[in-house]
């Protein structure tokens, strides 16, 4: 069981360059989730997925795309990278039952080791 | 809105000594809370959690009491070790709002020998 994995762990982008942070997790969760920490900061929501075909925005989402084809994989499209996307980004997943009740085992986020990209 | 407040860092200890790390939230329903450790280049991962009202969270000599009353989830150590050197995240999941988790600022603390 690999969990959350996510690649690659560093890049350097110019500006204006585009790439896809790759994010896969084999423990059948069907939610995921794209943060990124900036330093000193905590982290925000880039984008999320309750399922497989179903996105939606977090807090800040401007200057990423995201798909979810598959349970398994979550990839975040960075397209025109910027200075300002220079930052940590971590994927997260989670296993999310219906209703309101939060049950033992369920909602807790499990998250990759995070990607280091830095724009110049 | 939800939210949640954390106490400023960084927050330096001697080894053995008593840790708090003061939690509060806003949350218009019932929310599930939690703490999460990031280790120096890693993710972060959940250290506990509590998901109603007078609950506690145990872990790893780590606690948390779910205090609806003041709206408070503090993070008690005993004795801390340097391998606790970390940065600690509080956090809050809404069901009745919507679905996303909502993180504090976090937290840096440094136990020296």
């Amino acid at each position: 069981n690999a969990g959350v994995t996510q690649t690659p762990k560093f890049r350097i982008l110019k500006i204006g360059q585009s790439m896809t942070l790759q994010c896969a997790q084999d423990m059948n969760h069907n939610y995921m989730y794209w943060y990124r920490q900036d330093p000193g900061m905590g982290l925000k929501l880039i984008y999320y997925s309750v399922g497989a075909g179903i996105t939606d925005k977090g807090e800040v989402p401007n200057g990423y795309n995201v798909s979810r084809s598959t349970t398994e994989d979550f990839p975040l499209r960075l397209e025109l990278a910027a200075p300002s996307q220079t930052s940590v980004y971590f994927c997260a997943s989670s296993q999310r039952l219906p209703g309101l009740v939060a049950y033992v085992g369920t909602d807790t986020q499990y998250f990759g080791p995070g990607t280091r990209l830095t724009v110049l | 809105g939800n939210s949640v407040t954390q106490m400023e860092g960084p927050v330096t200890l001697s080894e053995e000594a008593f840790l708090t790390i003061n939690c509060t939230y806003t949350a218009t329903g019932y929310p599930s809370l939690f703490w999460y450790v990031q280790y120096p280049g890693e993710g972060l991962q959940l250290l506990l959690k509590a998901t109603k009202a007078d609950d506690k969270g145990s872990n790893k000599g780590f606690e948390a009491t779910y205090r609806k009353e003041t709206t408070s989830f503090h993070l008690e150590k005993g004795s801390v070790q340097v391998s606790d050197s970390a940065v600690y995240f509080c956090a809050l999941s809404d069901r009745t709002s919507y679905d996303k988790v909502i993180f504090g600022p976090g937290t840096s603390l440094s136990v020296i020998p």
